[in-house]
C-alpha cells in the first residue's frame, strides 16, 4: 500500500525567510497530493493541493510542486510570518480515493 | 453552517468502559470519515462512510464500531476501551464529487486509564 515519508519534522525559520517541507510516496498510482495546516488544539486544514497532471501550483505566498518521475512533493511559504507557526501534513490519494498522511512538521517561526 | 460539530471535546475512561463520540455535519457531504491523531504519526484512518447506510474499514478499524444511518451524522463507538486508544479523535467529512477537500471537526481528545 501506499507510504507517505515527511521531513523535516520541526522546522524553524526566522520570520520573513522560506520554509520548504518535502514529502515522499510509495505507489506511483497516487494522483492528488493536499497540505493541511493544523494550529493548536483544532483540526487540519486544507491549505494548497495539486493533481498529478500538474508539476508546481501557487497561492499567494504557499507553492506545492510535484515530481511524479521521483515520487515527492514539496511545500514552499515565502515571506514567513508568525501566523505561520503551525504543524503542517502532507498526504497523498491512491486509486482508492483513501488519504495516507505523512507524519507532520512542527513549523516554528522565529521572530 | 457549523461545518462538522464533534462532542466531546475531552473524555477520560477507564479501561473496559464503552463510548461513543459524536459527530455532525452541516454540508450534506456524502463521505465521512473518523481518524486518530498520534504524535509522530500523522493521520490514520479508522472507518469511512460514502453514504448513508455504508460504511467501511480503514487502517486501524479494531475495537472501533459506526454506522451512518443519516447523512449528518457519523458515530464512533469504542466497544471496550484500551489505554492503546488513548488519543485525539477527529471526524471529517467531503462531498463524493471531484472535489476532495476534507473538512474537520475539532476533535476529541481521549484518554484511557
Amino acid at each position: 500500500g501506499e507510504n507517505v515519508e515527511q521531513h523535516p519534522s520541526t522546522l524553524s525559520v526566522q520570520e520573513g525567510d522560506s520554509a520548504v517541507i518535502k514529502c515522499t510516496y510509495s505507489d506511483s498510482a497516487s494522483n492528488y497530493f493536499p497540505w493541511y495546516k493544523q494550529e493548536l488544539g483544532k483540526g487540519p486544514q486544507l491549505i494548497i493541493d495539486i493533481r498529478s497532471n500538474v508539476g508546481e501550483k501557487k497561492d499567494q505566498r504557499i507553492a506545492v510542486t510535484l515530481n511524479k518521475t521521483a515520487k515527492h512533493f514539496s511545500l514552499h511559504i515565502t515571506e514567513t510570518q508568525p501566523e505561520d507557526s503551525a504543524v503542517y501534513f502532507c498526504a497523498a490519494m491512491g486509486g482508492n480515493y483513501q488519504l495516507i498522511w505523512g507524519a507532520g512538521t512542527k513549523l516554528i517561526i522565529k521572530p | 453552517n457549523a461545518g462538522v460539530t464533534q462532542t466531546p471535546k475531552f473524555q477520560v475512561l477507564k479501561t473496559g468502559q464503552s463510548m461513543t463520540l459524536q459527530c455532525a455535519q452541516d454540508m450534506n457531504h456524502e463521505y465521512m470519515s473518523w481518524y486518530r491523531q498520534d504524535p509522530g504519526m500523522g493521520l490514520r484512518l479508522i472507518h469511512y462512510s460514502v453514504g448513508a447506510g455504508i460504511t467501511d474499514q480503514g487502517e486501524v478499524p479494531n475495537g472501533y464500531n459506526v454506522s451512518r444511518s443519516t447523512t449528518e451524522d457519523f458515530p464512533l463507538r469504542l466497544l471496550s476501551a484500551a489505554p492503546s486508544q488513548t488519543s485525539v479523535y477527529f471526524c471529517a467529512s467531503r462531498t463524493s464529487g471531484g472535489r476532495y477537500e476534507q473538512y474537520f471537526g475539532p476533535g476529541t481528545r481521549l484518554t484511557v486509564t
